[in-house]
Formats: structure tokens, sequence, C-alpha cells
């Protein structure tokens, strides 16, 4: 069975400190890892890694996989209480497209 | 945002009573899906489309069918439901690959 774990389950942080988000997976047949913010309403993708070592950024967010180790964190410097939000990764499994597993999520407080 | 349409956007409805929630797209995307979101489980696959009469069951189908008779629709039935199945439902697209955008969500509370 695919498995997805983010740690940790919750943060709090005030505006401007930088944090770390946590993705581990066992997944059959790994082929990516996406990473998704959720408000209070639909997941927005934020990134797919599907190669070890190379960074993904986007503003003050940025990504990086590390398939040896089976993990892949998500950094976001500068927090902005706008970047309050639950954080999820997620791992497609078998050959179907778009079958994700998703991790617990990480909820994330910026608080100003 | 992606153009997905889900309805209804909430309901309450009682127990035993059969429940159709719609998922409209207009992206022309093969692939649909209906997750369900709940506290301590997170997102998981009920059923998934990847083309006009092909489903197949996702990790939670029990309780749940699906149909899709066009391309831009994908329906979700709970036959009978029950209150195990009050959740947020989300419908979901992709095209060519694992990056899946979502629909805003159905609130259902089955009471």
């Amino acid at each position: 069975e695919d498995k997805v774990v983010q740690s940790p389950l919750s943060l709090v942080v005030h505006e401007g400190d930088t944090v770390t988000l946590n993705c581990s997976y066992e997944v059959t047949n790994f082929r990516s890892l996406l990473w998704y913010k959720q408000e209070k309403k639909a997941p927005t993708f934020l990134f797919m890694l599907t190669s070890s070592g190379i960074e993904k950024k986007s503003g003050r967010l940025s990504s990086i996989l590390d398939k040896k180790e089976l993990f892949s964190i998500l950094n976001i410097t500068a927090t902005q209480t706008g970047d309050s939000a639950v954080y999820l990764c997620a791992a497609p499994g078998g050959t179907s497209y778009g079958k994700l597993t998703f991790g617990q999520g990480t909820i994330l407080t910026v608080h100003p | 945002d992606a153009g997905i349409t889900q309805s209804p956007r909430h309901k309450v409805t009682e127990t035993g009573t059969p429940v159709t929630l719609r998922c409209h797209q207009t992206e022309n995307h093969r692939y649909m899906y209906w997750y369900r979101q709940d506290p301590g489980h997170g997102l998981r696959l009920i059923h998934y489309s990847y083309g006009v009469k092909d489903t197949d069951k996702g990790e939670v189908s029990d309780g749940y069918s699906v149909s899709r008779s066009k391309t831009e629709d994908f329906l979700l039935t709970l036959e009978s439901a029950t209150s195990s199945q009050t959740s947020v439902y989300f419908c979901a697209i992709s095209g060519m690959g694992d990056t899946i955008y979502f629909g805003e969500g159905s609130w259902l509370t089955v009471v």
C-alpha cells in the first residue's frame, strides 16, 4: 500500500520566519511528487518534482526531492500571513494518471 | 482557475436518501476524479474516469457509484446516504500527466 507522511502536522510561526515542511513517501513505481496549498477551499497546485536534487522555485517557495532517501521538502522564506494554509504533498501510484495518495497535510499558521 | 464546476456546493440530506453530485469541466480533459476529504484521513480517491464510459474504483469506493456519459460531466452518486459519507467532496481533472486540478468542493452533510 502506498504511503505518504508529512511532518510536522502543524506549525505556528511569525511573519518573516522561514519554514521547512517535510514529506516522506513509500510508493510503488514512483514517478513524481506533488505539493499543493489548501486554504479554505480547493487545493491549488504548487510544484511537481520528478528528479532528485533539482530545486523548483516560485517566489518565496521552493521544493526539492531526494529519491534516494524518499523524501521531499517545501521551504517558505520570509513567511507572510497569506501563507497560512494546509500544505499537502501527494504521489501518484499505479499506472493511471492522477491517482494520488495524499499525506495528512501540514497546517501552517503565520502570525503577524 | 481550472474550468471545473461542482454542484451542489452545499447539501444536507437524510440518511437513506440518494444523492448525486455533479462535476462539469470546460477543459476537455480526459481524466476526472472524485476525492473526499475528512479530518484525520486527508484526501482519498473514491472513483476516477479515464474517458467517456470508462471508470474505475479508487481507495474508498464502497457506497458510491459514478457515471460519465460525456467528456465534460462526471457524476458521483450515493445510492443510500449514510452519516459516514458526511464529507467534503472534490472533483478533479487532469490532461496527460499526474498534475490534477481541483474543483471548489461540495460540502455534504448526512443527518
